[in-house]
């Protein structure tokens, strides 16, 4: 049964880096068939794409966030990462993980994490 | 980048209403549209996937249609459950767009 639980610091100082994890249930990271993307939420705003990282490696992240984003996979963990650097009070937001069926499908997606960036 | 503009961004009906939402994509994005549901406090859920097709498990009284630039999300016959924020996302390119959500009151 496939499962997905984003982990994560809570609070982050302004100009530090944030690093989040999403855990995957094992036998379910690695596929030619499926992909790993990142949606934040700010409080009370709407969904924001971040970013998709796909089985050979490569991401591709939202424009407005590709200086300051990355994307990896460890399959030895189970587990899809997430590094943005430079925080301001603007990245403060809850952080879905989600799997995509192939085309860009987001279908199954974590609970999120609550990340808030403050001094 | 392909800009998603939905409307309305909030609406009110009544139980056993149809509902109608709209999304305009800026560039032709073909069916790679989706629908999403989220309630709140959960993490969104898919509901409609390529423009017009149903998730296993969304009751029927949903649908999606649409092609190019222009895409319809309906809700026939509405219930209390369905309370939510409804999100467009295109998938037509690598670089992925949310529309700006509909929030749907009852």
């Amino acid at each position: 049964q496939l499962r997905v639980q984003e982990s994560g610091p809570g609070l982050v100082k302004p100009s530090e880096d944030l690093s989040l994890t999403c855990s995957v249930s094992p036998g379910f990271i690695s596929s030619s068939s499926y992909f790993w993307g990142w949606i934040r939420q700010p409080p009370g705003k709407g969904l924001e794409w971040i970013g998709n990282i796909y089985y050979d490696g490569k991401a591709y992240y939202n424009p407005s966030l590709n200086s300051r984003v990355s994307m990896s996979v460890d399959t030895s963990k189970s587990q899809v990462s997430l590094r943005v650097s430079s925080v301001t009070a603007a990245d403060t937001a809850l952080y879905y993980c989600a799997r995509l069926r192939p085309g860009g499908t987001f279908y199954f997606w974590g609970q999120g994490t609550l990340v808030i960036v403050s001094s | 980048d392909i800009q998603m503009t939905q409307s309305p961004s909030s609406l009110s009906a009544s139980v056993g209403d149809r509902v109608t939402i709209t999304c305009q994509a800026s560039q032709d994005i073909r069916n790679y549209l989706n629908w999403y549901q989220q309630k709140p406090g959960k993490a969104p859920k898919l509901l409609i996937y390529d423009a017009s097709n149903l998730e296993t498990g969304v009751p029927s009284r949903f649908s999606g249609s649409g092609s190019g630039t222009h895409f319809s999300f309906t809700i026939n016959s509405l219930q209390p459950e369905d309370v939510a924020t409804y999100y467009c996302q295109q998938y037509d390119n690598l670089l992925y767009t949310f529309g700006q959500g509909t929030k749907l009151e009852i």
